[in-house]
């Protein structure tokens, strides 16, 4: 079956440490798209891309890195210059970003609870 | 900047009652979409409907339609005869087509419980 998956389900960080959150989909979709949920904040856009090798910041970009070496991958680092990681990590994926496909769904995966040690 | 507004945190239905959950957002451009995603307990995202603004006939899923006032920027979501698998949040959504991307941004959500 076509879908997103994270993994891992659940990490844990330690201060000053660096942590990468896995994202791979195997729907051909050109889009990926990476949020932050905390309570009572709703969805907040980290990063996204639309194609391979290119990638564009979101609302809350700052202490994160991100990769889109394959169509298929687009790994999360959470970095040490985030200071306050904990939180529900969704990544998405959609057909494309062009005027044809702005009103595909978005398909997520199940998410990464981050929390720091 | 485009932003979406749900004002009500919580809200409440008793089973097999309908409820409406509010939306509105805020936007200077003419064509864009809006969507309802559901989070139940297990925090997948599904998306419960769709509607596109240029349409002015309100979107319809099953028991799920939505009102959408254009001039007015809102975008409610009826459920009628709620079930107890409808308790979950729920996040208006809001994207459009602005030159190289698309952005889809969401409000802060609705916590929906239902009462037996």
């Amino acid at each position: 079956d076509g879908g997103i998956t994270q993994s891992p389900k659940y990490l844990f960080r330690k201060e000053g440490q660096n942590v990468t959150l896995s994202c791979e989909q195997n729907l051909n979709h050109d889009a990926m798209y990476w949020y932050r949920q905390d309570p009572g904040q709703g969805l907040r856009l980290i990063y996204y891309s639309q194609i391979v090798n290119d990638f564009q910041k979101g609302d809350i970009a700052e202490g994160y890195s991100v990769s889109r070496e394959k169509k298929e991958s687009f790994p999360l680092t959470v970095t040490s210059a985030q200071k306050n990681p904990t939180a529900f990590y969704l990544c998405a994926s959609s057909k494309g970003q062009g005027r044809a496909v702005v009103n595909e769904k978005l398909f997520f995966g199940s998410g990464t609870q981050l929390s720091v040690l | 900047a485009q932003t979406v507004t749900q004002s009500q945190p919580e809200m409440s239905v008793q089973e097999a009652e309908t409820v409406t959950l509010s939306c509105t957002y805020d936007t200077s451009e003419s064509d864009y979409y809006l969507f309802w995603y559901k989070q139940p307990p297990s925090r997948q995202m599904i998306l419960v409907i769709r509607q596109e603004a240029y349409k002015q006939q309100n979107a319809t899923e099953n028991r799920f339609s939505v009102n959408f006032q254009k001039a007015a920027k809102s975008f409610s979501l009826k459920i009628s005869d709620s079930q107890l698998g409808d308790a979950a949040m729920y996040f208006c959504a809001y994207r459009t087509y602005t030159g190289a991307n698309s952005k889809l941004t969401f409000g802060k959500g609705i916590t929906l419980s239902v009462r037996p």
